[in-house]
C-alpha cells in the first residue's frame, strides 16, 4: 500500500543550486499535484496535471517546473533555489470523478532548506 | 480570490472534551473536505462532504456541509491524546479551484 511516495524526505541546498522533488503514485490516479506548506500556513498550491502530457499552473508557480510523462510520476524542479522557498512540499494525487472534486492522498512531504 | 476562513486557529483542550471548528467563505463550494495532518506527515482525508446540507459520521468525527454551501464544520467528541494534531478543511469550488484553509491546531492538555 504504498500509495504517494515523495523523495527525498530532507534536502538542504545552498542558493542557486537546482534540485528536483520526485512524486510517484501507484494508484492510477489521473490527477496530480504539488503544495507547498509554510509555517502556520495552509497548503498553497504549485502546480497540477490532469493527465499524463498535461500540467497548468497553481497559485504560486514562479521559480519551480513540473513535467508528467507518465501517469506515475509527477517530479517538481527547482532551477534557481532561492531563500523563499524553504518550506515543506506535498505532493498529491486524485481520481479524476467530476473535476477536482475527489479527495486527494497525500505523499508524507520533501522538508527543504535554501541556505 | 477566494478564501476559507478556518477558526479557531489554535484550540487548548482537556482530554475527553468535544471539540469544535469551521470554515467559512463569501463564495460557494461545491465540495468540502476534511483533513487532519500529523507531525512530519502529510494530511489524510477524514471526511468528505458533497451535498448542502450533508452530515456525515466517521467515528467520533462528524462534519456538515452547510446550507448556503459557504461554510462546513468539524465536531470531535470525547477527544483523546491521539486527535492532536492539524485540521485542515478544503473547498472545491465552482470554478475547479481547490482552496484549503489554514488549519486548526489541536492541544489536549494532559
Amino acid at each position: 500500500n504504498a500509495g504517494v511516495t515523495q523523495t527525498p524526505k530532507f534536502r538542504i541546498l545552498k542558493i542557486g543550486q537546482s534540485m528536483t522533488l520526485q512524486c510517484t503514485q501507484d494508484m492510477n490516479h489521473n490527477y496530480m499535484y504539488w503544495y507547498r506548506q509554510d509555517p502556520g500556513m495552509g497548503l498553497k498550491l504549485i502546480y497540477y496535471s490532469v493527465g499524463a502530457g498535461i500540467t497548468d499552473k497553481g497559485e504560486v508557480p514562479n521559480g519551480y517546473n513540473v513535467s508528467r510523462s507518465t501517469t506515475e510520476d509527477f517530479p517538481l524542479r527547482l532551477e534557481l533555489a532561492a531563500p523563499s522557498q524553504t518550506s515543506v512540499y506535498f505532493c498529491a494525487s486524485s481520481t479524476s470523478g467530476t473535476g477536482h472534486n475527489q479527495p486527494q492522498h497525500f505523499g508524507d512531504g520533501t522538508r527543504l532548506s535554501i541556505l | 480570490g477566494q478564501q476559507l476562513n478556518q477558526s479557531p486557529q489554535s484550540m487548548f483542550i482537556q482530554e475527553g472534551e468535544d471539540v469544535s471548528m469551521n470554515c467559512t467563505s463569501s463564495s460557494i463550494f461545491n465540495t468540502w473536505l476534511w483533513y487532519k495532518q500529523d507531525p512530519g506527515e502529510g494530511p489524510v482525508l477524514l471526511i468528505a462532504l458533497y451535498k448542502a446540507g450533508e452530515l456525515t459520521s466517521n467515528g467520533r468525527l462528524t462534519a456538515q456541509f452547510g446550507i448556503t454551501r459557504k461554510d462546513s464544520f468539524l465536531n470531535i467528541s470525547a477527544s483523546i491524546p491521539s486527535d492532536v494534531g492539524i485540521y485542515f478543511c478544503a473547498g472545491h469550488s465552482r470554478d475547479d479551484k481547490i482552496i484549503f484553509g489554514k488549519g486548526t491546531r489541536l492541544h489536549i492538555l494532559p
